[in-house]
């Protein structure tokens, strides 16, 4: 079966660092790019970031970009989520998710781990 | 950044009704959108892709359309299971934006 599954989250203080990771198993975990997706406690979801397959390039949104790293080890079919400078609004569940289709992240997103939760709070 | 609205924010519905939320992108994001269903406590599940392609495994009472700006997923004979939140994905470029959820609850 097709699974992602998300660790590493916990309690931070503001101004902390933590990493995230997120493991594939159960298809060609380097044939998809992966995003990285989060929601606020009660709250809708918002993109956070994506790598391609071959790790080669990613992208941010603003509210991460310059605090947030996303990597890739295809040998260990992970993807990690470097977070520094945290904030109280950086207060989420964190998801992975698959491209859809593999490479075009056109298609959206058809594979989801279930989550893991960061709360930063001093 | 493309700002996606949805509405309504949240809808009453019954088993066997049919409703449709729309999304709206604030530019054009051409055929490139994406519907989500989200139940309590889950991980969304992608339901369409590419304004109104059936992600495999999906019931067919789930359809979506629209291009460009404005587009619409709708949902036949409601049924118990399909209450939940609904969102929109623009995927036409980065960063990429999801509407702020659509809450089908039932009357």
């Amino acid at each position: 079966q097709v699974h992602l599954v998300e660790s590493g989250g916990g309690v931070v203080q503001p101004g902390g660092t933590l990493r995230l990771s997120c493991v594939g198993s159960g298809f060609a975990f380097s044939s998809f790019g992966i995003h990285w997706v989060r929601q606020a406690p009660g709250k809708g979801l918002e993109w956070v970031a994506i790598v391609t397959k071959d790790g080669k390039n990613e992208d941010y949104a603003d509210s991460v970009k310059g605090r947030f790293i996303i990597s890739r080890d295809n040998f260990k079919n992970t993807v990690d989520l470097q977070m520094s400078g945290l904030r109280h609004d950086d207060t989420a569940v964190y998801y992975c998710a698959r491209v859809n289709t593999g490479s075009d992240p056109r298609y959206g997103t058809d594979v989801w781990g279930q989550g893991t939760t960061v709360t930063v709070s001093s | 950044d493309i700002q996606m609205t949805q509405s309504p924010s949240s809808v009453s519905a019954s088993v066997g009704d049919r409703i449709i939320i729309t999304c709206r992108a604030s530019q054009d994001v051409k055929t490139w959108l994406a519907w989500y269903q989200q139940r309590p406590g889950k991980a969304p599940q992608l339901l369409i892709y590419a304004a109104s392609t059936l992600q495999s495994g999906v019931p067919s009472r789930f359809s979506g359309s629209g291009f460009g700006t404005d587009f619409t997923l709708t949902i036949t004979r409601l049924q118990p299971e399909d209450f939940a939140t609904y969102y929109c994905h623009q995927a036409n470029s980065f960063p990429h934006t999801f509407g702020g959820g659509t809450k089908v609850e039932i009357k």
